[in-house]
């Protein structure tokens, strides 16, 4: 079956602009997790949805960032006034049930502010 | 909080050498402990976890990881490495669902 996507693959914007980044979890999968990842770093938790609630989102470094699963399926993650230090691969992931089980990951979407 | 250290950035191996890939944590009860593989513009790929039970765990590709509780570490290890192997990896900690990664190490392979 088909994996996680996210799309656009690449965004580039300019400083104070918008952008939303979508993920299309894996069928069936109810859990779906955001990551952040920089140059150079290992992938930074930003939010976990189990469902369609947010149930940690300790992870968003600040009120420009916010994701919502409205349906319990895909995702949408949204940042506002992006400045250029949120330049970064966004990784999303998504498991089956409760507990902890295997994330499955997406390619990313590669966000570049200029 | 939970913290993955990975003390090594970048290692060379000659094709068919042995592979340690060093990893220390630090979470207060066991965790759970992963590793994972990125390619070049492919997604994180999970190649073994550990839960409880056996410390030596096998997963995906000939790699193996060790946990030690005494030096709160999970090295990965590969008996003889390919030249596909190359990418970068990282290992991971987990009390649930919010898993903490490392920086990673970078693995380069050469002929």
């Amino acid at each position: 079956g088909a994996g996680v996507s996210q799309t656009p693959s690449n965004k580039v914007t300019e400083k104070g602009k918008y952008v939303e980044l979508r993920c299309d979890p894996i069928s069936g999968h109810t859990a779906l997790y955001w990551y952040r990842q920089s140059l150079g770093q290992g992938p930074e938790f930003l939010i976990y949805f189990q469902g369609t609630g947010a149930a940690d989102d300790s992870g968003l470094p600040n009120d420009r960032f916010f994701a919502v699963r409205p349906e319990g399926s895909v995702s949408t993650l949204k940042i506002q006034r992006t400045e250029r230090g949120d330049s970064a691969v966004y990784l999303c992931a998504s498991s089956s049930g409760q507990g902890y089980n295997e994330q499955f990951f997406g390619p990313g979407t590669r966000l570049t502010v200029l | 909080a939970q913290s993955v250290t990975q003390p090594d950035i970048h290692i060379t191996v000659s094709e068919g050498a042995s592979l340690e890939l060093r990893c220390n944590y630090s979470y207060g009860a066991t965790p759970y402990l992963f590793w994972y593989v990125q390619s070049p513009g492919q997604g994180l790929q999970l190649l073994l976890k550990y839960f409880s039970g056996d410390t030596l765990v096998q997963g995906i590709k000939g790699f193996e990881a060790e946990f030690k509780r005494s030096q709160s570490s999970f090295n990965l290890r590969k008996p003889s490495v390919h030249w596909s192997d190359a990418a970068e990896y990282f290992c991971a900690v987990a009390p649930y669902q919010k898993v903490t990664f490392g920086t990673g190490t970078k693995l380069q392979v050469i002929p």
